[in-house]
């Protein structure tokens, strides 16, 4: 499987951009990246995901490095209501054209003001 | 509104004790899945179903049971043989298993054996 490495945590002050990396080095040429994230006691949260473009929503903007060995979840105006923990995750293929999603621990990312 | 609806939210539970926690979808999503959830870890795959009467088993499925008998609806018995059943439990669908689109997530049930 592919793994995904993340920073434990992460500051960010209120209105500031929050850019949260992962590493995927592993990573297959048509495995997606997946971003979610998740408020304590809650569902987990789509965020975005992409394949080798950049893509960005409502939400965040996902940046893909040309060799699609890492990523960086950009949130442009952080708030409060964005601490949470943040999983980076790579589709994994299971059987035929089955897939799952593997969520490692995350980054918790925790905004102040 | 759809979306994913599981309950109870909090169940406690005597050691030795069979229990079984909903899910329902109203998205007429394809593929259904469960999670367990341990404090401070990421979520492990304990059972997924692509369609209607059938499923397989995930990285954790030892102690656990499934049936996919409805489209909408997928629900997880935890069994007595499950050694450390005390977990959030997150319910998730998908429009079909292979959809590259996003994973919809229930709002979790809360297991705690005594």
């Amino acid at each position: 499987d592919a793994k995904t490495t993340q920073p434990p945590s992460m500051d960010c002050a209120e209105g500031r951009a929050a850019n949260l990396p992962c590493n995927h080095s592993t990573i297959s040429g048509n495995e997606y990246v997946y971003w979610y994230r998740q408020i304590h006691s809650q569902g987990p949260q789509y965020i975005i995901h992409g394949l080798k473009n950049n893509e960005t929503n409502e939400m965040a903007s996902l940046i893909i490095t040309e060799d699609r060995k890492s990523s960086t979840l950009i949130l442009p105006h952080a708030t409060l209501r964005d601490t949470a923990v943040y999983y980076c995750i790579v589709r994994v293929s299971l059987t035929g054209t089955a897939s799952k999603l593997t969520f490692g621990t995350g980054t918790r990312l925790q905004v102040t003001l | 509104d759809g979306g994913i609806t599981q309950s109870p939210k909090y169940l406690f539970r005597k050691e030795g004790q069979n229990v079984t926690l909903s899910c329902e979808q109203n998205l007429n999503h394809d593929a259904m899945y469960w999670y367990r959830q341990d404090p401070g870890q990421g979520l492990r795959l304990i059972y997924y179903s692509q369609i209607v009467n059938d499923f397989q088993k995930g990285d954790i499925a030892e102690g656990y049971s499934v049936s996919r008998e409805k489209k909408e609806s997928f629900p997880l018995t935890v069994t007595s043989a499950q050694k450390n059943p005390t977990a959030f439990y997150l319910c998730a669908s998908r429009a079909h298993v292979s959809n590259t689109g996003e994973l919809f997530f229930g709002e979790g049930s809360r297991l705690t054996v005594l």
